[in-house]
C-alpha cells in the first residue's frame, strides 16, 4: 500500500498571500489529521477531519481551514499568510479515526514565508 | 502534569550500549499513548501504541512500557547501532483530538 502523500514538498510565499496545501491519505484510511511543526513550538495539532467532517480543530487562528473530499483526501488552507506561519505541515491518515489507532503520517511540506 | 513531557531532550550513545528515555503525560482521561521515530527528512514513523497499564510492547531491538497511574512511558533500545539516530516522539490522545506531542528526545549513536 502506498503511504501517505503530500504536495507540494516544499512552497514559498510571501506576507499576505494565501496557501493551500494537498494530502492524500493510505488507501481506505477516513480519518486524516493536520499538524504543525515549528522549531520553538514543536508539533501542534490543527484539525482533524472524517467522512468529511471537521470533528476537531486545535488552537489555531481562523486564517487556517480545510476540507476533506469524498474520497478522504484533504486539504487545509492558509490565508494572509504571517511570517510565522512558516513551519513543517504533516498529515496524518488513520483508518478510522478511534482513539489508540496509529496515525501514519506524510512527509510533510515545509512552507515558508517572506 | 499538563502536557506531554519527554527527558532527555538530547542524547549521545556509544554503538552497542543500551539506552531508555522518559515520557510523562497527563494520567487523567488517558486514553492511549503513542511513540514514534523521526528521521531527518523523512515522515514520523510508528512505533508503538499503548493503551493499558502495564502495557509492553516489542519491536526488535526497541521496546516499551506503560503506566498510566503515574502517567509515564519508558522506550528502551537495546544494543544501539547507527541506524537508530533519530528524534523519538511521544504523544498522547489521538482520533478526533489529535495527539499531542512532546518536544522530543534526540538521539545520536555514535560509533
Amino acid at each position: 500500500k502506498a503511504g501517505v502523500t503530500q504536495t507540494p514538498r516544499y512552497l514559498i510565499k510571501t506576507r499576505g498571500q494565501q496557501v493551500t496545501l494537498s494530502c492524500s491519505p493510505i488507501s481506505g484510511h477516513r480519518s486524516v489529521s493536520w499538524y504543525q511543526q515549528t522549531p520553538g513550538q514543536g508539533l501542534q495539532f490543527l484539525f482533524e477531519y472524517f467522512s468529511e467532517t471537521q470533528r476537531n480543530k486545535g488552537n489555531f487562528p481562523g486564517r487556517f481551514s480545510g476540507r476533506q473530499f469524498s474520497n478522504s483526501r484533504s486539504e487545509m488552507n492558509v490565508s494572509t499568510l504571517e511570517l510565522g506561519d512558516s513551519a513543517l505541515y504533516l498529515c496524518a491518515s488513520s483508518f478510522n479515526g478511534h482513539l489508540g489507532e496509529t496515525q501514519y503520517f506524510g512527509p510533510g511540506t515545509r512552507l515558508l514565508v517572506l | 502534569i499538563l502536557n506531554v513531557e519527554q527527558s532527555p531532550q538530547s542524547l549521545h550513545v556509544q554503538e552497542g550500549d543500551s539506552t531508555n528515555f522518559t515520557c510523562s503525560f497527563p494520567s487523567s482521561n488517558f486514553y492511549a499513548l503513542h511513540w514514534y521515530r523521526w528521521e531527518t527528512a523523512k515522515s514520523p514513523e510508528a512505533l508503538f501504541v499503548m493503551t493499558l497499564n502495564g502495557d509492553e510492547k516489542k519491536k526488535g531491538r526497541i521496546s516499551a512500557t506503560l503506566n498510566t497511574k503515574e502517567g509515564y512511558s519508558y522506550l528502551y533500545i537495546k544494543g544501539s547501532q547507527p541506524e537508530d539516530s533519530a528524534t523519538y516522539l511521544c504523544a498522547s490522545g489521538g482520533g478526533a483530538d489529535g495527539l499531542t506531542f512532546g518536544k522530543g528526545t534526540h538521539l545520536i549513536i555514535q560509533p
